[in-house]
Formats: C-alpha cells, structure tokens, sequence
C-alpha cells in the first residue's frame, strides 16, 4: 500500500525559500500511472493545488504561484521536491503531497498526512 | 481557470437524514474529471468519487455522485456519525485544477 510522508522546515522567514520533500514508499514512482502533486491549505480555508510533475520531469503549476514554484523528483530516492521562493505570510499553510491516479482518472487517490509551514520572521 | 462553487456553505443534518451537496463550474468540466474528497479535522482529504459518479475503493455506497455539465451532486444516502465533516469537489480537465470552498455537514 502506497504511502506518501511529507518533511521539511515548520518555520521558513520571510523572502527565504520554502522547501519540502515528499517521501514515497509501497511503491515506485517510474510508474508512467501516477502523476506526483502538492497542494496547500492555509488554516481554516480550502485546498489549493499547486502543480504536479509526471512522465519522468514534465510539469505543470498553478499559474498563481508559476513564478515561485519549482516540483523536481528524485527516482532513486523514491521522493520528490517543493520549493516555494520569496515566501510570505500568505503562504503560511499545511502543506500536502498526493498521488494523482490513471485508473481513477487522475484524481488525487493517496495523500500524505500533511506538514505545516508557516512563514515568519 | 474553471471556478467551482459549491452549495450550500454548511449543511447542518441529523444522522439518517440524505445529504445533497451541489458543485457548480464556471464552464464545462467533463465529468471524468471531477471528483470529491471528504475531510475530518487533522486529516488530509480523502477521495471519495472520481469521473463523477465512481466510488474509491473502500467508499460505502450510502456515497453517490451525479452530474454532468456544469452541475454536479455528491449525495449521502443516510448520514452517519462519521459522515460529518467538510466535502471539496474537484475538476482537473484543465490546468490548474482547482477545489470548490467546501461544504461542512454539521451535526443539527
């Protein structure tokens, strides 16, 4: 059973870059079925997807954050990468991996527990 | 990107009651890509409905799904005491996917 470990800085100031790992074990990421996403969710608001990467190094990123945001994959490791650049208070948020699926479609089917960054100096 | 609204804010329902919960899309998501997620408090989402109206494994069949278009329904046939908690539909059909704010079913 695949499951997915989020890790990381919990404080990250102001300006500085954020960045999280996501870890991934019962299974290999090469698998051309899986898409590897992040997503936030700030205390007491919704979620907010904030890209994925797939097919070996494609990705794809919420143009809100496009400038900021940078998902890398480490096969060998089985992990793969969050760095969120120029943070502010706005970013202060749980920070989730998931697993986006081919047989359901590309629904998000496996999230990791969640880590929470807030950004403060 | 596809705006999804969702209706009501907050449902408020006695265990055994149905539960209708409506996501509304700015434009036309194909149903294959829309899905909904359940969350508890300090839980990460949980995918209950992929394309629309299919069941994640492990998903009770009090859970259904319907809709197609711009306009689709998560219902829960008979609450149950763990059935309340906050609900996100989902649409990826185009970049970036993007959540509706979520519905909270409360206990009345």
């Amino acid at each position: 059973q695949v499951q997915l470990r989020e890790s990381g800085p919990g404080l990250v100031k102001p300006s500085q870059t954020l960045s999280l790992t996501c870890s991934v074990s019962g299974g290999s990421m090469r698998s051309a079925s899986y898409y590897w996403s992040w997503i936030r969710q700030p205390a007491g608001k919704g979620l907010e997807w904030i890209g994925r990467i797939y097919g070996g190094g494609s990705t794809d990123y919420n143009p809100s954050l496009k400038s900021r945001v940078t998902i890398s994959v480490d096969t060998s490791k089985n992990q793969f990468s969050l760095r969120l650049t120029s943070v502010t208070a706005a970013d202060t948020a749980v920070y989730y991996c998931a697993r986006e699926a081919r047989d359901y479609y590309y629904a998000l089917d496996v999230w990791g527990q969640g880590t929470t960054v807030t950004v403060t100096s | 990107e596809i705006v999804l609204t969702q209706s009501p804010g907050t449902l408020s329902l006695s265990p055994g009651e149905r539960a209708a919960l409506s996501c509304r899309a700015s434009e036309t998501v194909t149903s294959s890509y829309l899905a909904w997620y359940q969350q508890k408090p300090g839980q990460a989402p949980r995918l209950l409905m992929f394309a629309a109206s299919t069941r994640a494994t492990g998903i009770p069949d009090r859970f259904s799904g319907s809709g197609s278009g711009t306009d689709f329904t998560l219902t829960i046939s008979r609450l149950e005491p763990e059935d309340f908690a906050v609900y996100y539909c989902q649409q990826y059909v185009r970049s970036p996917g993007t959540f509706g704010q979520g519905t909270q079913v409360e206990i009345k």
